[in-house]
Formats: C-alpha cells, structure tokens, sequence
C-alpha cells in the first residue's frame, strides 16, 4: 500500500508570492494533519482536518490555509510569502479524528524555499 | 501548556554502546507521549508510543522508553546501538487533543 504521499517534493517562491502543498493520505484514513520544520527544529502544528472539517489549528497567522476534499486528500496553502516561511512541510494521516490516540503516519514532506 | 524539552541537540555514541536520548515534558494533564525518528531527506517514522498502562514501553528496532511521571520524563534508550540508529529523534506530547507539541530534536551519531 502506498504511504502518505505530497507534492511537489521541492518548491522555490519568492516573498509575496503564494504557494500550495497537496498530500494524499493512505487509503482509508480520513484524518490529514499539516506540520511546519524549520531547519534545525521539530514539527510545528499548523492544522488538523477529519472528515473535510478542521479540527485543529496551531499559532499560525491567516495566511496559512488548509481544506480537505472529499477523497480525504489536502492542501495547503500560504499567501504573502515570508522568507521565514522556508521549510519543510509535512503532512500526516491517522485513521481517526483523535491523532493523539492513534498513530500518525508522515509523508516525506515539501522542501519550500522563499527568496 | 504543553511543551517538550530534549537535552542535547547531539549525541555521539560508539558502536555497540547504550543509547540514551532524554526528554521531558511538561503537561497540565497525563499525556500521551511518542518518539520519532527522522533519517535524512525523509517524514517522521514513529517509534513508540505511550498512551496508558505499562510504563515501560517497547517500540521498534530495539528502541524502549520508560515514562516517569515524578520525573516528567520520557527517555529513549537502546541498549546496543547500530549504525543505522544514525538519525535525528524527536520527542512529543499530545494531550487528548488533537495538537503535537514536538521537541527540538536530537542528532545521533554512531561511531563505528
């Protein structure tokens, strides 16, 4: 079975621009969480979806964005890019709305750089 | 608040030597707790985890914790370590939410 899989695997933006991340998750969970690493640091929470509805936000401003469509795939998205955005975006499935009971399996995440 | 603290940013032990990577935690509430290992150029593999029950806990590849609640504690050890044990690990708590509050890592390096 595939795993959680996002695209694209690099991206180069410049400030002011806007950009979108997409993950899929592996078939049959219905729960898609998105995650923020900087260089040098762990995981930063940026949201969590079930079922198309947020169920879950972190301390990210407005500019960050997510959906969940109804094949339980996301995006994510971030307008008026910021050299501090620069990243790795990683996106996590789980089977369940709960993540903290169940295991969440990540993807290989987005490299995004902003100049 | 919940936050996640892991002491040494790198590790280096020797081939066959015992692994010990500390976290602490701080929780308002019992927490769940996990450890994940990242190898370069790739997501998050999980570990173990720590939800309820025995506190000694077993994951894979070897790896155990033991959750110390008068400690806030949640170290990770091995006792033999393996050159592909060579990754960065990360500590985490959740507290029946659906929020990862994620440590800075630590780095380990196994010297042959």
């Amino acid at each position: 079975d595939a795993g959680v899989t996002q695209s694209p695997t690099h991206l180069i933006k410049t400030r002011g621009q806007q950009v979108t991340l997409r993950c899929s998750p592996i078939s049959g969970h219905k729960s898609v969480s998105w995650y923020q690493q900087v260089l040098g640091q762990g995981p930063q929470f940026i949201f969590q979806y079930y079922e198309k509805e947020e169920r879950g936000r972190g301390n990210f401003p407005d500019r960050f964005s997510a959906r969940q469509f109804p094949n339980y795939s996301s995006e994510l998205n971030v307008n008026a890019l910021l050299l501090g955005d620069s990243a790795l975006y990683l996106c996590a499935s789980s089977s369940a709305s709960g993540v903290s009971y169940n295991e969440q399996f990540f993807g290989p995440g987005t490299r995004l750089t902003v100049l | 608040a919940q936050s996640v603290t892991q002491l040494g940013s790198h590790v280096s032990v020797s081939e066959g030597a015992l692994v010990l990577l500390r976290c602490n935690y701080s929780s308002s509430v019992p927490p769940y707790l996990f450890w994940y290992v990242q190898y370069p150029n790739q997501g998050l593999q999980l570990l173990l985890k720590y939800t309820t029950g025995a506190t000694l806990v077993k994951g894979i590849n070897g790896f155990e914790a033991e959750f110390k609640k008068s400690e806030t504690s949640f170290h990770l050890t091995k006792p033999s370590a393996h050159m592909s044990d060579a990754a960065e690990y990360f500590c985490a708590v959740s507290e029946a939410g659906n929020q990862f509050y994620f440590g800075t890592g630590t780095s380990l390096t196994v010297i042959p």
